[in-house]
């Protein structure tokens, strides 16, 4: 069983650049959710896709959107980034749309926005 | 909206010692979980322990136990027994059912295991 997988592992950008992050969900899982963990605190909830879509959404302007592919796996896009966006990103992944199934985790993208 | 407070940034404990992790929460629903995930430095996050809201028995996985008091709104971690590869953050999380699909974390207790 191959576990959840995040690409790249880490990245430096420059503001009002555009970055993509990719996430692999574990095999046999159709949802993914991404967060947001800055230095020292708890992750933030971006948003959920659960079968290509969006199912759930945190407090994130809409420059951070996604996609779901029929694989299942994910992207995390932010466009027009700040220097408040260098955080670990997290993506997680569960066997279906129910958020009581166990979220598996990913090891992050460390995003540096410089 | 809900919040999960964990009032403790940093703990540590002797190996083979018992330590506690506090957590309390602040929501308005009637089904809800509760999760702990340890967080490894360097490494993925990983559950600990689940607590369904509606079930008074508390959850126990092997030296990992929780003291779940519902009316008083707290969901603390109990590891017996440590040991040094329990060294990590230790994320408290709730999710509930009107909560838009969303786990909510609390900022974390840094835990140090000493040989």
């Amino acid at each position: 069983e191959t576990g959840v997988t995040q690409s790249p592992t880490h990245l430096i950008k420059t503001r009002g650049q555009q970055v993509t992050l990719r996430c692999s969900s574990q095999s046999g899982h159709n949802t993914v959710s991404w967060y947001q963990q800055a230095l020292g605190q708890g992750p933030q909830f971006i948003f959920q896709y659960y079968r290509e879509e969006e199912n759930g959404r945190g407090n994130f302007p809409p420059r951070f959107s996604g996609l779901q592919f029929p694989n299942y796996s994910s992207e995390l896009n932010v466009n027009a980034l700040e220097l408040d966006d260098s955080a670990l990103y997290l993506c997680a992944s569960s066997l279906d749309g129910d958020s009581t199934d166990t979220q598996y985790f990913g090891p992050g993208t460390r995003l540096t926005v410089l | 909206a809900q919040t999960v407070t964990q009032s403790q940034p940093e703990m540590s404990v002797q190996e083979a010692e018992t330590v506690t992790l506090s957590c309390t929460y602040d929501t308005s629903e009637n089904n809800y979980y509760l999760f702990w995930y340890k967080q490894p430095p360097s490494r993925q996050m990983i559950l600990v322990i689940r607590q369904e809201a509606y079930k008074q028995q508390n959850a126990t996985e092997n030296r990992f136990s929780v003291n779940f008091q519902k009316a008083a709104k707290s969901f603390s971690l109990k590891i017996s027994d440590s040991q040094l590869g329990d060294t990590a953050m230790y994320f408290c999380a709730f999710w509930g059912e009107n909560a838009g699909n969303m786990l909510t974390f609390g900022g974390g207790t840094r835990l140090m295991v000493k040989p």
